[in-house]
């Protein structure tokens, strides 16, 4: 099946400080992937739907300024968490589909944020 | 009210029951529905896809989307400890962009 990889797995950062998530989509090429946060024992929430080539579109409540997405290929989109705060700390998971079969996602593994 | 219903559990079996995972959702429009298995701090992995109505079987899995009920389920045969995982349904329409609409998800537990 499709295999879509994130980095860092997990993060420990300083309040104030930016981090930098990455999402691959390792042997399939997606022009729509998607970032959710997760907290314990709850569902994804969708935050924003990132795009190749154009601005992320991003859900109702989530700072577009907070949570910087770029898209800037077929296998790749990066999540920054500018200015983390405590409650940023989450577990942030990626998504891709197949450009065809959008509706078939497949999961990257998440990332662990800790902010201190 | 919530767009896809999930009954989050925890729901607790004994190894080789057959287990049984139900969402109900309110969009008529969805078509497209899918099982995702989520161990502990892992990501979500894919189980099961349908479109439109009717079932669909893989090993000891199978999936059944009656639309008609607005109510999809989840059978889980011969289940395993290794099964021990949160189960989320998901689904989406040709006008949601991609986007999936999650259950809440179900916490199973199989005893040994």
């Amino acid at each position: 099946g499709a295999v879509v990889s994130q980095h860092p797995s997990w993060v420990i950062c300083k309040s104030g400080t930016s981090v930098k998530i990455e999402c691959r989509s390792l042997d399939f090429q997606a022009t729509t992937m998607f970032w959710y946060r997760q907290f314990p024992k709850q569902s994804l929430m969708l935050m924003a739907t990132s795009n190749e080539g154009s601005k992320a579109t991003y859900e109702q409540g989530v700072e577009k300024d907070k949570f910087l997405i770029n898209h800037a290929s077929l296998t790749l989109s990066t999540l920054t968490v500018t200015s983390a705060h405590p409650e940023d700390s989450s577990f942030y998971i990626c998504s891709a589909g197949e450009s065809s079969y959008q509706e078939t996602q497949y999961f990257g593994p998440g990332t662990r944020l800790l902010v201190l | 009210q919530k767009e896809v219903e999930q009954d989050p559990g925890p729901l607790s079996v004994p190894e080789g029951a057959i287990v049984s995972l139900n969402c109900t959702y309110s969009n008529s429009a969805f078509q497209y529905f899918m099982w995702y298995r989520q161990y502990s701090r892992k990501g979500p992995e894919l189980l099961m896809y349908t479109y439109s109505s009717g079932n669909k079987e893989d090993g000891r899995f199978t999936a059944q989307v009656d639309k008609s009920s607005k109510y999809i389920s989840l059978f889980i045969r011969d289940s395993q400890p290794s099964d021990s995982a949160t189960y989320l349904c998901a689904m989406s329409g040709d006008n949601q962009g991609g986007k999936l609409i999650f259950g809440q998800g179900t916490e199973l537990s199989v005893k040994p």
